[in-house]
């Protein structure tokens, strides 16, 4: 079936206002990451979901970043009260049984800019 | 720490000309090694992998070894083509510490015809 989607492509925002992230798994996949990619950086790692369990949240920044996933499927990352350091790509993949080893599938990404 | 490190870019060459990105980790243990490659406009997608010391992956014409006792995964191809022209990831997965996988910066790959 179709890939990883997210919404939106890009996204522009006022520094201190809330955004919501969506990804869209592949149908099946039981694994779910969110990445986020800075200008200049590598790929840092945000959150995990596998299944039913409970997420693996230590790549969160801050207390401000959160995500949920519903269903196990559909799955929404949140930053409140943005800053300008939060600007990047935001990445999400997805992969089936979802050991570290499986392959991941990435999504085209967010691109968010807080002015 | 973890870390991984890869050739600065852009790496402009000629088409058909012999291709070498640098990668090398840090890590304790032995992790798992992959390359992904970013085409414009397109998400992620793994090129190759390799899980243990001296494998070898390759796809597309690309190879890598996991060369354990210089902790390297350079990506090699031998003719390269203008569709080969992308940003490529060297990622680690050491099993250990935050979860998920360390990725490099990237190396962004321009090939000119």
């Amino acid at each position: 079936g179709a890939g990883v989607s997210q919404s939106p492509s890009n996204k522009v925002t006022e520094k201190g206002k809330d955004v919501e992230l969506r990804c869209d798994p592949i149908s099946g996949h039981t694994a779910l990451y969110w990445y986020r990619q800075s200008l200049g950086q590598g790929l840092e790692f945000l959150i995990y979901f596998q299944g039913n369990s409970a997420p693996d949240k230590s790549g969160l920044p801050s207390d401000r970043f959160s995500a949920e996933r519903t269903g196990g499927s559909v799955s929404t990352l949140t930053i409140q009260r943005t800053q300008q350091e939060d600007s990047a790509v935001y990445l999400c993949a997805s992969s089936y049984p979802g050991t570290r080893t499986d392959t991941q599938y990435f999504g085209p990404g967010t691109r968010l800019t807080v002015l | 720490g973890n870390s991984v490190t890869q050739m600065e870019g852009p790496v402009t060459l000629s088409e058909e000309a012999f291709l070498t990105i640098n990668c090398t980790y840090t890590a304790t243990g032995y992790p798992s090694l992959f390359w992904y490659v970013q085409y414009p406009g397109e998400g992620l997608q793994l090129l190759l992998k390799a899980t243990k010391a001296d494998d070898k992956g390759s796809n597309k014409g690309f190879e890598a070894t996991y060369r354990k006792e210089t902790t390297s995964f350079h990506l090699e191809k031998g003719s390269v083509q203008v569709s080969d022209s992308a940003v490529y990831f060297c990622v680690m997965y050491s099993g250990g510490g935050a979860d998920g996988l360390t990725f490099g910066k990237g190396t962004h790959l321009i090939i000119q015809p």
